[in-house]
This record gives C-alpha cells, sequence and structure tokens, in this order.
C-alpha cells in the first residue's frame, strides 16, 4: 500500500520560498511506471497541478506555465521522497498543497494528507 | 490548456436517488478521464479512471461512461457518505487539469 506523508511549514512571508516535502513508502521515487505531482487547491483557483517529476531512463519534469519560472521539483533517491520549491510567492499562493502519484492514464492516487500554506507577514 | 467545464456546480439529492454528474472537455481527450470525490478536510479520492473503470474498493453503485469530450459520472442509490465535491480530470496532456467541481448536497 503506497503512502505519501508531507512536511513543510504552513506560513512563508511574501517573495520567499514555499518548500514542501513528499516521503513516499510502498513505492519508489524512481519507479518507471509513475510520476510524482505537485497539486495545489484554493477557493479561487480550484484544483490546480503544479508539475511533476519521474524517472524514465532520465530524471524529467513538467510544469505547470503559471509557476514555470518559479517553481523547482526534485527527487531525493537517498530518502525516497521528492520536494517542492516555490519561489517569490505572494498572498496569491495561499493554498493547500497536496503530493500525489500518477500511474497509468494519469490518475493521481494516493494522495499525501495535504499542507494549508499561508502567505503571510 | 485543455478545460474542463462540470455541470452542474451544485445538486440537491436524496438517499436512495440516482445522480449524475456532467463533465465536458474542450478538445477530444479520449478516454483519459478520471473522477475523484473529496470530503471537507480531506485530500480528493480516485473513484473512476480512463473513463469508465472502478477504482479498486470504489462501490459498485459508482460508474463512469463517455469518450472524446463528454463523460458523466453515475451514482446510483446514494448513500449518506456520498454526500460530497466530485471533480473530473483530464489525464491526455499536460497542463494536467480539473473540473471546477460538483457539490452532491442533502
Amino acid at each position: 500500500q503506497v503512502q505519501l506523508q508531507q512536511s513543510g511549514p504552513g506560513l512563508v512571508k511574501p517573495s520567499q520560498t514555499l518548500s514542501l516535502t513528499c516521503a513516499i513508502s510502498g513505492d519508489s521515487v524512481s519507479s518507471n511506471s509513475a510520476a510524482w505531482n505537485w497539486i495545489r487547491q484554493s477557493p479561487s483557483r480550484g484544483l490546480e497541478w503544479l508539475g511533476r517529476t519521474y524517472y524514465r531512463s532520465k530524471w524529467k519534469n513538467d510544469y505547470a506555465l503559471s509557476v514555470k519560472s518559479r517553481i523547482t521539483i526534485n527527487p531525493d533517491t537517498s530518502k525516497n521522497q521528492f520536494s517542492l520549491q516555490l519561489n517569490s510567492v505572494s498572498p496569491e499562493d495561499t493554498a493547500v498543497y497536496y503530493c500525489t502519484r500518477a500511474s497509468g492514464p494519469d490518475k493521481f492516487d494516493p494522495w499525501g494528507q495535504g499542507t494549508l500554506v499561508t502567505v503571510s507577514s | 490548456d485543455i478545460q474542463m467545464t462540470q455541470s452542474p456546480s451544485s445538486l440537491s439529492a436524496s438517499v436512495g436517488d440516482r445522480v449524475t454528474i456532467t463533465c465536458r472537455a474542450s478538445q477530444s481527450i479520449s478516454n483519459y478521464l478520471n473522477w475523484y470525490q473529496q470530503k471537507p478536510g480531506k485530500a480528493p479520492n480516485l473513484l473512476i479512471y480512463a473513463a469508465s473503470n472502478l477504482q479498486s474498493g470504489v462501490p459498485s453503485r459508482f460508474s463512469g461512461g463517455g469518450s472524446g469530450t463528454d463523460f458523466t459520472l453515475t451514482i446510483s442509490n446514494l448513500q449518506p457518505e456520498d454526500f460530497a465535491t466530485y471533480y473530473c480530470q483530464q489525464g491526455n496532456r499536460t497542463p494536467l487539469t480539473f473540473g471546477g467541481g460538483t457539490k452532491v448536497e442533502i
């Protein structure tokens, strides 16, 4: 049974960097059949896919255009986890952030427990 | 980007009812359509993948159909635990996108 456990701060100051980590159990971040995603949810934006990292002979990333200039998603094979960094945050980045695994027809399952990140001074 | 439009945005129903939610894609996505249920304070939970395949552990009263641009999620014999918000999501191409949600209320 795959489980994802998120960690990271719930409060970030404007212009600083949001950093979250997602620890994987029951699967490998280096899996050739999965992709590891970050999604956020807010009342104004709904569910918004931010990006993913995955291994297909080499590491690859895809990012949403809306955050492409500010986002980095990295795997950590030594700890079997992956991370999200979002730079230069503003109050509009306030949301619940989820990590999730995608497989098959890019279906998201399972999900992490979610982290409410508030951007405020 | 592929836009996903759900209707209705909310509906009222009673235990035992049959409920159908519609999701329309702005362009053809073949059968790369997934459905999720979300309850307050919880992460979304996968119900249906590839338009019509029931995820393991999901009750058989949930069913999905459609292909191309038009899809449906049907809940037959609505149960108290089914009152939640439902989302569709396309997996055809990045950026992966979600519908706006349908809240099923008592």
